[in-house]
């Protein structure tokens, strides 16, 4: 168990409206990422984190934001859903420096209408 | 970026058969291969990954092999069992980099029939 907890879990939400997703380690890892998964797509990489105020874009980061404000805690916002950003969110953490090995929370799936 | 294709993209076999999945990646300064299992409404997990230094790994009834100068990846299942049935992601990395920068495969659906 990687102690990572993604809230919430499942999420139904209109076009539009701003939607933020966490998640909180216990870990005290210093790099965190953002994941979406989509049928045929595998996980691509939305945002990620390489220590607190830290963050950088990944491949599929447009209409998406991040803040990490505590090693802990990587929060991803939504500014305005759309309903392209209907997906399975999964954030993960990296182990022990240089292995590469990356752990995954459970995941958040979020419905936009 | 680094281009991935992992095949197939189904795989059915019977109990106690083998499973072969291939990853294929563009970017040479990939260093560390690792193979993910996700079981229905979980994240992925590792179940085995290699090194660049190494050709071959093996972890039970998993084993990973891979081709450098050829740039792919493979994982093979023995005696297949049910609880094996999982989408598998391969993910070529390239460590040491800021965050170690991984892309996965679109995944390969597993099914083992009893």
């Amino acid at each position: 168990d990687a102690g990572i907890t993604q809230s919430p879990r499942h999420k139904v939400t209109e076009t539009g409206t701003p939607v933020t997703l966490r998640c909180h380690q216990t870990e005290n890892h210093r790099y965190m990422y953002w994941y979406r998964q989509d049928p045929g797509h595998g996980l691509r990489l939305i945002h990620y984190s390489y220590g607190v105020k830290d963050t950088d874009k990944g491949e599929v980061s447009d209409g998406y934001s991040v803040s990490r404000s505590k090693t802990e805690d990587f929060l991803l916002t939504l500014e305005s859903a759309t309903s392209s950003q209907t997906s399975v969110y999964f954030c993960a953490i990296k182990g022990l420096e240089g292995t590469g090995e990356l752990f995954f929370g459970e995941g958040s799936r979020l419905t936009v209408l | 970026g680094e281009n991935v294709e992992q095949h197939p993209s189904t795989l059915s076999v019977q109990e106690g058969d083998s499973a072969v999945i291939k990853c294929t990646y563009s970017d040479s300064a990939s260093n560390y291969f690792p193979w993910y299992k996700q079981e229905l409404g979980k994240g992925p997990q590792l179940i085995i990954d290699i090194r660049s230094n190494v050709g071959e790994k093996k972890d039970q009834r998993i084993a990973v092999t891979l081709n450098k100068t050829a740039k792919h990846f493979s994982l093979h299942i023995t005696e297949t069992q049910p609880e094996d049935s999982a989408v598998y992601f391969c993910a070529p990395t390239i460590r040491n980099t800021n965050a170690g920068k991984s892309t996965f495969g679109d995944g390969t659906t597993l099914t083992v029939k009893p």
